[in-house]
C-alpha cells in the first residue's frame, strides 16, 4: 500500500515492549486498524481507533494517534513469543468501501 | 463464530489454466473483498461487491474477474493464469453498516496459489 506505510521487520525479546509504527497520507481518513496476520492464516482485527481519538488502551495493548503528523503506533507490552505474527496498519477513508492496508510488519520474539 | 472459508489453502496451476477461486461468508455481509498479498507488498485490492450482482474494481483488476450471483459467495477468476499471478489470495467481508467495529473485515485464511 503506497499509502500507508510501515518498517518491515522488528525484532524483540520475550518480556519487553514492542512498537510498530505506521504512517499515512490521507487526511480524511476516519479509521484506522490494526491487524494481525498469524503464519498460515488470514488476517484479523487486533483493534482500531477513530481518528478523533488520541490514545487507545487494550489490555497489553496501546494505540496511539499523532493526527499531525499522519502517524500511528501499536505497543504490545509484555511481548509474548505468541505475539509472532505480521501486524496490518489500515485506514479507512470517510464513506468509501476500501480499506487501505500498509505492507505489513513481520514482529520476531526472542524467546 | 463468524467464518469466511476459502474453498482451497493451495492450489497448483499451469500457465494458460482457467483458475476459480471461491469463497463464502455465514454472517450474512454486503460488501466482500479479493486481495492478493506478496511479500513487501502487503495486501492489494483486486476486486470487491457491495451487494449481490455489483463488483467494483480494486487497485488491481487486469487479468481477473469476478461473480456474485450469492450474496454468501464471492468468486475470483483467472481467465488465464501467468506466473506473475502466484500469490496468495486473501478473500474478506465486511457489513455495509457505517461505523468502524462493523467496518472490520473478516478474512478467510487465504490460498496460496502456483502459476507455473
Amino acid at each position: 500500500g503506497e499509502d500507508v506505510e510501515q518498517s518491515l521487520f522488528l525484532s524483540v525479546r520475550e518480556g519487553d515492549s514492542s512498537v510498530i509504527n505506521c504512517t499515512y497520507t490521507d487526511s480524511s481518513s476516519t479509521y484506522l486498524y490494526w491487524y494481525k496476520q498469524e503464519p498460515g492464516a488470514g488476517l484479523q482485527l487486533l483493534t482500531y481507533i477513530f481518528s478523533n481519538m488520541d490514545m487507545k488502551q487494550d489490555q497489553r495493548l496501546t494505540v496511539l494517534l499523532n493526527k499531525k503528523d499522519k502517524h500511528l503506533s501499536l505497543r504490545i507490552a509484555d511481548t509474548q513469543t505468541g505475539d509472532s505474527a505480521i501486524y496490518f496498519c489500515a485506514e479507512k477513508r470517510g464513506g468509501g468501501f476500501k480499506t487501505i492496508f500498509g505492507a505489513g510488519t513481520r514482529l520476531f520474539v526472542k524467546a | 463464530d463468524v467464518k469466511v472459508t476459502q474453498s482451497s489453502r493451495y492450489l497448483v496451476k499451469r500457465t494458460g489454466e482457467k483458475v476459480f477461486l471461491e469463497c463464502v461468508q455465514d454472517m450474512d455481509h454486503e460488501n466482500m473483498f479479493w486481495y492478493r498479498q506478496d511479500p513487501g507488498l502487503g495486501l492489494r485490492l483486486i476486486y470487491f461487491s457491495y451487494d449481490v450482482k455489483m463488483k467494483e474494481k480494486g487497485d488491481i483488476p487486469e487479468g481477473y474477474s469476478v461473480s456474485r450471483e450469492k450474496k454468501e459467495r464471492f468468486s475470483l477468476i483467472l481467465e488465464s493464469a501467468s506466473t506473475n499471478q502466484t500469490s496468495m489470495y486473501l478473500c474478506a467481508s465486511s457489513p455495509r453498516l457505517a461505523g468502524a467495529w462493523t467496518d472490520t473485515q473478516y478474512f478467510g485464511p487465504g490460498t496460496r496459489l502456483t502459476v507455473l
